[in-house]
């Protein structure tokens, strides 16, 4: 099974900062790798896809990249909605894993 | 306008079963693999199984398989997976999830990501 870490656990961010969040795969997977994010009481939101193309509707100040088993997820200035838990995932191999999350709070 | 709405979720007890049910509206159902996430409460995301488009291609975490039944009917639009002999630690919001390529794809433009979840039925499993 490929273990995905994220880290770090938790970023404390002050609005209009950036944020990077990390996810490493144990394993390369090539681009294999997808962001999301979660609000409380809601669904996952997917971010993007194939590491870097954005998915319908997100906005252009967040960006992913990466490949092999190092991924980037960088929010370039955040805005109060963006504060949440964001999760990696590789769909390379079965099972399909998760990173643990990493919460991004308002410092 | 896809969506995707679980029911079936429930109080049950230990070593009890539970059957749970998605309803796909808005895309073409037959033309997608599909997928059951679960989230327990306050905790992150775990892949449970899949299922092919045409009922093929099954597969399961090892922490289900046995004991979880995937299947699906695209007459019906419609995605089911059987609980039994559930566990404490089997407590969680189920979600149904679609993947951003259909059945058509081939090779490295193949995505597994999911564009679009259910709001999740809770099963909770306690005595």
């Amino acid at each position: 099974e490929i273990v995905m870490t994220q880290s770090p656990a938790t970023l404390s961010v002050s609005p209009g900062e950036r944020a990077t969040l990390s996810c490493r795969a144990s394993q390369s997977i090539s681009i294999n790798l997808a962001w999301y994010q979660q609000k409380p009481g809601q669904a996952p939101r997917l971010l993007f896809y194939g590491a870097s193309i954005r998915a319908t509707g997100i906005p252009a100040r967040f960006s992913g990249s990466g490949s092999g088993t190092e991924f980037t997820l960088t929010i370039s200035s955040l805005q109060s909605e963006d504060f949440a838990v964001y999760y990696c995932q590789q769909y390379d191999l079965w099972p399909r894993t998760f990173g643990q999350g990493t919460k991004v709070e308002i410092k | 306008e896809v969506q995707l709405v679980e029911s079936g979720g429930g109080l049950v007890q230990p070593g009890r079963s539970l059957r749970l049910s998605c309803a796909a509206s808005g895309f073409t159902f037959e033309d997608y693999d599909m997928h059951w996430v679960r989230q327990a409460p306050g905790k992150g995301l775990e892949w449970v199984s899949q299922i092919g488009w045409n009922s093929g291609n099954i597969v399961y975490a090892d922490s289900v398989k046995g004991r979880f039944t995937v299947s699906r009917d695209n007459a019906k639009n419609s995605l089911y997976l059987q609980v039994d002999s559930l566990r404490a630690a089997d407590t969680a919001f189920y979600y149904c999830v679609k993947p951003v390529s259909t059945r058509y794809c081939g090779g490295a433009i193949c995505y597994g990501a999911y564009d679009y979840w259910g709001q999740g039925t809770l099963v909770t499993v306690s005595s």
